[in-house]
């Protein structure tokens, strides 16, 4: 089983500043790797797939990079809808596997 | 535009088996390019993928869970299913029924999500 780690698992960021999260694969990944959004009492929405591409009416403002083993996501400038916890997932190997998550505060 | 929608029950006692529904509108599940799978979220924890099922009715399952869990499909009603055997506690969640890619032709990422349903274990 591929391990995903994330890093920070809180991130503390005021509006209009960039927030960088980080996801670990325990092995490579290629860029299998889509990011999702989770806010309270939702589903999570898909963001970002092969590591880099937007999801249909993603903003701009999220981008995704990294290939193998390390990931980013960055969200460039946050906006309030954008406080949320966030999970990176692998789907190069079953089973697939998602990291534990980093949720962005509102510092 | 796909839509999928969680049913069953949502509370059940220890041991018993946890049965859950999950129905597709907007499109079919024998689209060949399509996996349906079941993932949950233990209350303020992160996903854990269940398994996937294809319309051949292969299925892949997680193997921290695969001895206790059956998915299957129904055609006529568009429809997918989750059976966790012998649950526990432990098993208390909120369960997502959700489409994803060719895992073979690396789209295994999930683009449609069900509601969720919250499923408590207790006595």
């Amino acid at each position: 089983e591929i391990v995903m780690t994330q890093s920070p698992a809180t991130l503390s960021v005021s509006p209009g500043e960039r927030a960088t999260l980080s996801c670990r694969a325990s092995r490579s990944v290629s860029s299998l790797l889509a990011w999702y959004q989770q806010k309270p009492g939702q589903a999570p929405r898909l963001l970002i797939y092969g590591a880099s591409t937007r999801a249909t009416g993603i903003p701009a403002r999220f981008s995704g990079s990294g290939s193998g083993t390390e990931f980013t996501l960055t969200i460039s400038s946050l906006q309030s809808e954008d406080f949320a916890v966030y999970y990176c997932q692998q789907y190069n190997n079953w089973p697939l596997t998602f990291g534990g998550g980093t949720k962005v505060e509102i510092k | 535009q796909l839509q999928l929608q969680e049913s069953g029950p949502g509370l059940l006692k220890p041991s018993e088996t946890l049965s859950l529904t999950c129905t597709v509108s907007g499109g079919s599940i024998t689209n060949t390019t399509s996996y349906w799978a079941w993932i949950r979220q233990p209350p303020g924890k992160g996903l854990e993928w269940i398994g996937s099922i294809y319309y051949s009715g292969t299925t892949y399952y997680n193997p921290s869970l695969k001895s206790r869990v059956t998915m299957s499909l129904d055609t006529s009603k568009n429809q997918f299913s989750l059976k966790l055997s012998s649950a526990t506690a432990a098993d208390t969640a909120v369960y997502y029924c959700a489409r994803h890619g060719d895992y073979y032709d690396n789209s295994g990422y999930y683009d449609y999500w069900g509601l969720g349903t919250l499923v408590t274990v207790s006595s």
